[in-house]
C-alpha cells in the first residue's frame, strides 16, 4: 500500500512568513509524529499524536510551532514567523496502534532566507 | 523518561570488515529496540529490531544483541559494503510508547 507521504518536498520562504507542511500518514496507523532534523544532526522529537489522546507537545521548540491532525488522519504542521534557524528538514512518521515500528515519509525540507 | 545514548558518532571501515555500534538505555522496562538506517538524502528505514525475550537476532549480514542486565543492545554488520555507509540509528520506547532515538552513527565504508 501506500506510505507516508509529505508535501511540499521542498519549501523556501523568506524570514517572518508562516508556512504550513502536511503530512498524510499510512491508513490505519493511529500515531503520528513529527520530529525535525537540521543538516548533519539526529532526529529532533517535535510532537505526537495517538488516536484521540492529546498530543505530545513537548518537543516543540517555542510557541511559533503548532501542528494538528484531523479526523485522526492528515496532519499539519505550522510554524508561525519563521526563522533562519527553522531550516531542517522536517519528517513524519506514524505507526500501528500499540506498535513501535514507525514508518517515515520522505520529509519537507524548508528553507529560511 | 527514556535516555538513549549512541556510540561512536562516527565509524570509518575498511570494506569487508566488521562494523559495531553499541546503544545503552536508561529504563529498564524497555522491551524493544530498533535499527533504523538513513541513507544520504533520503528517510529513515527499520533495518532490525529486537524485544526483550531475546538476546541476539540476525538478517544476512546485520545482527542486534541485547544485554537487559547492562541495558545495552549493539548493531553489528558483517562484510560491509559501499552500500552500508549511512547513518544508523538506535531507538528504545519511553513508558508512553513513544521511541526515543539516539544521536546516530555516521558509517563510512571505504573500498
Amino acid at each position: 500500500g501506500a506510505g507516508v507521504s509529505q508535501s511540499p518536498s521542498n519549501k523556501v520562504t523568506e524570514k517572518g512568513k508562516d508556512v504550513e507542511l502536511r503530512c498524510d500518514p499510512i491508513s490505519g496507523h493511529t500515531a503520528l509524529y513529527w520530529y525535525r532534523q537540521s543538516l548533519g544532526q539526529g532526529l529532533e522529537f517535535l510532537i505526537y499524536f495517538q488516536g484521540n489522546s492529546a498530543p505530545d507537545k513537548s518537543g516543540l521548540p517555542s510557541d511559533r510551532f503548532s501542528a494538528e491532525r484531523t479526523g485522526g488522519s492528515v496532519s499539519t504542521l505550522t510554524i508561525q514567523r519563521t526563522q533562519q534557524e527553522d531550516s531542517a528538514v522536517y519528517l513524519c512518521a506514524s505507526s500501528y496502534p500499540l506498535a513501535y515500528e514507525q514508518y517515515f515519509g520522505p520529509g519537507t525540507r524548508l528553507t529560511v532566507t | 523518561g527514556e535516555n538513549v545514548e549512541q556510540h561512536p558518532s562516527t565509524l570509518s571501515v575498511q570494506e569487508g570488515d566488521s562494523a559495531v555500534i553499541k546503544c545503552t538505555y536508561s529504563d529498564s522496562a524497555s522491551n524493544y529496540f530498533p535499527w533504523y538506517k538513513q541513507e544520504l538524502g533520503k528517510r529513515p528505514q527499520l533495518i532490525i529490531d529486537i524485544r526483550s525475550n531475546v538476546g541476539e537476532k540476525k538478517d544476512q549480514r546485520i545482527a542486534v544483541t541485547l544485554n537487559k542486565t547492562a541495558k545495552h543492545f549493539s548493531l553489528h554488520i558483517t562484510e560491509t559494503q559501499p552500500e552500508d555507509s549511512a547513518v544508523y540509528f538506535c531507538a528504545a520506547p519511553d513508558s508512553w510508547g513513544k521511541l526515543q532515538f539516539g544521536s546516530g552513527t555516521q558509517v563510512v565504508v571505504t573500498p
